[in-house]
């Protein structure tokens, strides 16, 4: 099975600052990635699937790049409502497999 | 406004069975591939299994599969995941979450609130 790597495991930056998230699988996987945020007692919500697209909604900070195994999210200006963590998923077959996510604070 | 609202968690000895739903509502859940994900307390999450529409297609983790079993019916707009021989490592919220066909592949796209299942003597 493919397996999700994501670095680092967490993070603290200053409100505006650009933060960096990594993805990485152990396969190739094209662009079959989806990043998912997760707040603090919340539920998952998708940002970005197909690697890059920005779902509907969702502020425009948030980027994703990447393919094949390496994938990053980064998010332009960081704000305190971004705290999270943060999670990507493959979905290019079975098993679906989430990296072990990052927890983004603020400093 | 879509919905998805999962039932049937609680509390359940080791080796007990526990069958999940989820309500969907706010679209047409009959054009919708459906998958159970799963998150420990204080963990990440964990993909547990995805059925596709018509039932044909069914995938399961590794850590649950031949005790776990995924089945919807499109005629009640439900998902269900029937868990037997429960483990106290199966202890989790697990979440309802569907699934969007883009470009060939389905990526979840919407989540339920969850349900707690607690494995414990």
């Amino acid at each position: 099975d493919i397996q999700m790597t994501q670095s680092p495991s967490s993070l603290s930056a200053s409100v505006g600052d650009r933060v960096t998230i990594t993805c990485r699988a152990s396969q190739d996987i094209s662009n079959y990635l989806g990043w998912y945020q997760q707040k603090p007692g919340k539920v998952p919500k998708l940002l970005i699937y197909a690697a890059s697209t920005l779902q509907s909604g969702v502020p425009s900070r948030f980027s994703g790049s990447g393919s094949g195994t390496d994938f990053t999210l980064t998010i332009s200006s960081l704000q305190p409502e971004d705290v999270a963590t943060y999670y990507c998923q493959k979905y290019n077959s079975d098993p679906f497999t989430f990296g072990p996510g990052t927890k983004v604070d603020i400093k | 406004e879509v919905q998805l609202v999962e039932s049937g968690g609680g509390l359940v000895q080791p080796g007990g069975s526990l069958r999940l739903s989820c309500a969907a509502s706010g679209f047409t859940f009959i054009t919708y591939a459906m998958n159970w994900v799963r998150q420990a307390p204080g963990q990440g999450l964990e993909w547990v299994s995805h059925i596709n529409i018509g039932s044909s297609k069914l995938y399961y983790a590794d850590s649950v599969r031949g005790r776990f079993t995924i089945s919807r019916d499109n005629a009640k707009n439900s998902l269900y995941l029937q868990m037997n021989n429960l483990r106290v490592e199966d202890t989790a919220v697990y979440y309802c979450a569907r699934a969007l066909y883009r470009s060939g592949r389905h990526y979840i796209d919407q989540w339920g609130q969850g349900t707690l299942v607690t494995v414990s003597s």
